[in-house]
């Protein structure tokens, strides 16, 4: 069964950092391109970041662009979403997902994990 | 980027109906286009992708159509456990972009 499951959401000051972590388990991880997803209260969904299989070529969208990084483990079965100078507007739930063999969606999803930037 | 606009955003039916959602693109996508259903509480769960291929367990009361611009999810003789969130996501260009949702309610 395929799992993935994140951790180290939580409150952080505007400007500050944050690193997500998501554990993946019950497929061969590193055969798979991974993302984050993420959706803010009361709002709908929003691609982040993916990174392909091997780590080798990584995407953002363009408000995340030069302030967060998606990297990998696979050695760890772990994916990472390194969060700096953060905003408001990244308040969200982040999602840790795996990417479809046939394209850029996405066919497993982990619970989610909620950061929040507050002062 | 491509704009997806879903309607309706509400949507109220009774189990056993049939209900439809229907998904346009800003611009062509070929057939790739998938379907999400999110409920409180459980991981969002794939249905469809590239228009019309269900994705694995997804009960064959559900089937995607369209191509281009045009897409439609219907649900068949609705069970209690499709209630809920409805997102429909292009997946033919970067950046994936997703429809506003729909929320289908018991009636």
């Amino acid at each position: 069964e395929v799992q993935l499951v994140e951790s180290g959401g939580g409150l952080v000051q505007p400007g500050r950092s944050m690193k997500l972590s998501c554990a993946a388990s019950g497929f061969t991880f590193s055969n798979y391109g991974m993302a984050w997803v993420r959706q803010a209260p009361t709002k709908g969904l929003e691609w982040v970041a993916t990174i392909s299989y091997d780590g080798s070529s990584t995407y953002y969208r363009d408000s995340v662009k030069g302030r967060f990084t998606i990297s990998r483990d696979n050695a760890k079965s772990t994916l990472y979403l390194q969060m700096n100078s953060l905003r408001s507007e990244d308040t969200a739930t982040y999602y840790c997902t795996r990417a479809g063999d046939y394209g850029f969606y996405f066919d497993y999803w982990g619970q989610g994990v909620m950061v929040t930037v507050s002062s | 980027d491509v704009q997806m606009t879903q309607s309706p955003s509400n949507l109220a039916a009774s189990p056993g109906e049939s209900v439809s959602i229907d998904c346009k693109a800003s611009k062509t996508i070929s057939k790739y286009l998938a379907w999400y259903q999110q409920k409180p509480g459980k991981a969002n769960k794939l249905l469809i992708y590239s228009g019309s291929t269900l994705q694995s367990g997804t009960p064959s009361r559900f089937s995607g159509s369209g191509s281009g611009t045009d897409f439609t999810l219907t649900i068949r003789n609705l069970e209690p456990e499709d209630f809920g969130l409805y997102y429909c996501q292009q997946h033919n260009e970067y950046p994936p972009t997703f429809g506003a949702g729909t929320k289908l309610e018991l009636k």
